[in-house]
């Protein structure tokens, strides 16, 4: 079975610009997760989709969003880029998001760099 | 304050040495404790998770949670060089299943 994969696995871009990252979870699942991990902050909850509806926000700023598709893949962008976005994003997916113990399964992660 | 306080480290530890994690937490509500190991340039890994109270143990992990003292552990008995990884703890409140991660402590075994 697939595990949770992340496309690209690393990105440069300049202050300014936008980024879409690209999750596909594992086959099944239905509900993914995006996380920010920084060494400063550590691991932050963007949001969580589930069935193509945002069900969960963490606390960012507008500028990140994401989207669920039919299939269950997920994207996320993140517009007008600045310094402090430099961070392994990643996605993690579950098979049911009503369970009280969610184990999620994390892809590696796509390391963005913003100059 | 952050909800979920964990040392960083780095923690070095001879081959065959009990590692002692741990985290403390703020938030009483918090009703699921987890421990995630996470290698370099990979995803977490879901190691052990317990509910309220208690001890749990799963070969060499032996993961523990003292909820009047608010605070958490992960033991790792015979550590090998393999367990050099960074250990995340995460807790999750009643109701809700997105859960708050600590920064992670990493962990060195050397031979």
């Amino acid at each position: 079975k697939a595990g949770v994969t992340q496309t690209p696995r690393y990105l440069i871009k300049t202050r300014g610009q936008q980024v879409t990252l690209s999750c596909s979870p594992i086959s099944g699942h239905r509900s993914v997760s995006w996380y920010q991990q920084t060494p400063g902050q550590g691991l932050q909850f963007l949001f969580e989709y589930f069935s193509e509806t945002q069900r969960n926000k963490g606390n960012f700023p507008g500028r990140f969003s994401g989207r669920q598709f039919s299939n269950s893949r997920s994207e996320m962008n993140v517009s007008t880029l600045e310094l402090g976005d430099s961070a392994l994003y990643l996605c993690a997916s579950s098979l049911d998001a009503s369970g009280s113990v969610n184990e999620q399964f994390f892809g590696p992660g796509t390391r963005l760099t913003v100059l | 304050q952050k909800e979920v306080e964990q040392d960083p480290g780095p923690l070095s530890v001879p081959e065959g040495a009990i590692v002692s994690l741990n985290c403390t937490y703020s938030n009483s509500a918090f009703q699921y404790f987890m421990w995630y190991r996470q290698y370099s340039r990979k995803g977490p890994e879901l190691l052990m998770y317990t509910y309220s109270s208690g001890n749990k143990e799963d070969g060499r992990f032996t993961a523990q949670v003292d909820k009047s003292s608010k605070y958490i552990s992960l033991f790792i008995r015979d550590s090998q060089p393999s367990d050099s990884a960074t250990y995340l703890c995460a807790m999750t409140r009643g109701g809700s299943y997105i859960p708050t991660f600590g920064r992670g402590t990493s962990l060195i075994v050397h031979p």
